[in-house]
């Protein structure tokens, strides 16, 4: 089994819907991502939470929202979509030591979910 | 602003030789630096991690070099395969860990056989 999984893979909305992705991990893992990607523009990191109750803001956070409902399932929400929110989205877990603990951060990524908005 | 600069002109050889991808970044103090590899349509795969106090990392044909005077990273690919083709991202953190990590926007490497 995938240890970051995604739903749905793949979705078309209309302008204005209201829709969620969802993530879930079996990594076991604190620190869970949603980023977005589109062509030529790289990763963007929309949110983060370091653990269920420290949620923080990305660089692109507007007209997003998020919710963590447990240490595996941190879910993307879209209020209204609107074209320009059509993208690439992927969720990315992982678990940060630093230099005390070894220092790692690797990202482990989801199979993404590709959102198109008419 | 903090700004990370990836070649985003795909990086074209062959078969055979050295392929070396350029990470630059500035208004930035990183302690590590990742670098990661992106097929189309996936989502990226975690390949290396250098930190600020080493100069080289290696890992089978991968080595990474990290100077922070010249704030930049090398990703040097040897003896390349076309199933080396894919898109590269490098990505920056910070020790503290309250922030999370920052990526570059990918260079595509193609590798003609």
């Amino acid at each position: 089994d995938a240890d970051v999984t995604q739903t749905p893979r793949n979705r078309i909305t209309k302008t204005g819907k209201r829709i969620m992705l969802e993530c879930s991990q079996t990594k076991g893992h604190d620190r869970m991502y949603w980023y977005r990607q589109d062509p030529g523009l790289g990763l963007r990191l929309i949110y983060y939470s370091f653990d269920v109750k420290d949620i923080n803001k990305g660089e692109i956070s507007d007209g997003y929202s998020v919710s963590r409902q447990a240490q595996a399932k941190f879910s993307l929400s879209l209020e209204s979509a609107i074209p320009n929110q059509t993208a690439l989205y992927f969720c990315a877990t992982s678990d940060f030591a630093g230099v005390a603990g070894g220092l790692r951060d690797e990202q482990f990524f989801g199979p993404g979910t590709r959102l198109t908005v008419l | 602003s903090q700004k990370i600069e990836q070649n985003s002109e795909a990086l074209n050889i062959q078969e055979g030789k050295t392929a070396t991808l350029t990470c630059n970044y500035t208004n930035y103090s990183p302690a590590y630096l990742q670098w990661y590899r992106q097929d189309p349509g996936r989502g990226p795969v975690f390949l290396l991690l250098i930190r600020e106090n080493e100069k080289e990392k290696r890992k089978e044909r991968l080595k990474v070099t990290f100077d922070t005077t010249l704030k930049q990273s090398l990703f040097h690919i040897t003896a390349s395969q076309p199933a080396d083709s894919a898109t590269y991202l490098c990505a920056l953190g910070v020790d503290t860990g309250r922030r999370a990590l920052t990526f570059g926007s990918g260079t595509r490497l193609q590798v003609q056989p």
